[in-house]
């Protein structure tokens, strides 16, 4: 599975997007990015995962470039219950075993 | 529903005791897992089941014993633990797709210490 590269931490004022990055520059085709978070001493959650095209769901937007080397999480209305760390992973398609987490980016989200 | 429970929340046990962890679910997954979450680290495999087989096992210790007795539940066997093994331990499932790709769901874990 690719690596990804995140930074390691973000702020965001209540009420505001989140607009969270992730490079995956060795990505290739048959990887799919995955976005989990993880509130603090609760299990990963969950977010949306995509392959090359855009992803919305009722949590988050995923925007994957073209060439597919980078994509960004965003939360449209950040509230004060998602601080978190968010981990992007970029999965084989046809991996049914581990997801491998990075160190994630840890969102400080204030009033 | 993508509910994943566990038990206990909690778990406090000296390096002489025997103890057990409990996963389940009800989504009619047929993968399992076990990952190990030391504090301010990401989360890390320990064990997978498919189709109540173990499929992996990343090298853990013999003092973890996983425990598949079904396809609801997962169980994780405690047994001479050392302080170094506390940590948050987190059971996830999947349906197991062959041929696509899966998504993992996780339960709240368990925070394990061991005095």
């Amino acid at each position: 599975d690719a690596k990804t590269t995140q930074p390691p931490s973000m702020d965001c004022a209540e009420g505001r997007a989140a607009n969270l990055p992730c490079n995956h520059s060795t990505i290739s085709g048959n990887e799919y990015v995955y976005w989990y978070r993880q509130i603090h001493s609760q299990g990963p959650q969950y977010i949306i995962h995509g392959l090359k095209n855009n992803e919305t769901n009722e949590m988050a937007s995923l925007i994957i470039t073209e060439d597919r080397k980078s994509s960004t999480l965003i939360l449209p209305h950040a509230t004060l219950r998602d601080t978190a760390v968010y981990y992007c992973i970029v999965r084989y398609r046809y991996n049914t075993d581990k997801l491998i987490f990075g160190t994630g980016t840890r969102l400080q989200v204030f009033p | 529903d993508t509910e994943v429970t566990q038990t206990p929340k909690h778990l406090v046990m000296g390096m002489t005791n025997k103890k057990s962890l409990k996963c389940e679910q009800h989504m009619g997954h047929r993968a399992m897992y076990w990952y190990k979450q030391k504090a301010k680290k990401p989360p890390e495999l320990m064990f997978v089941y498919s189709y109540e087989k173990l499929s992996i096992n990343e090298s853990v210790p013999s003092r973890f014993s996983p425990e598949c007795p079904n396809s609801s539940l997962l169980n994780l066997h405690l047994h001479a633990l050392q302080p170094e093994d506390s940590a948050l331990y987190l059971c996830a499932s999947s349906q197991a797709l062959r041929g696509n790709t899966d998504t993992q769901y996780f339960g709240p874990g368990t925070r394990l210490t061991v005095l």
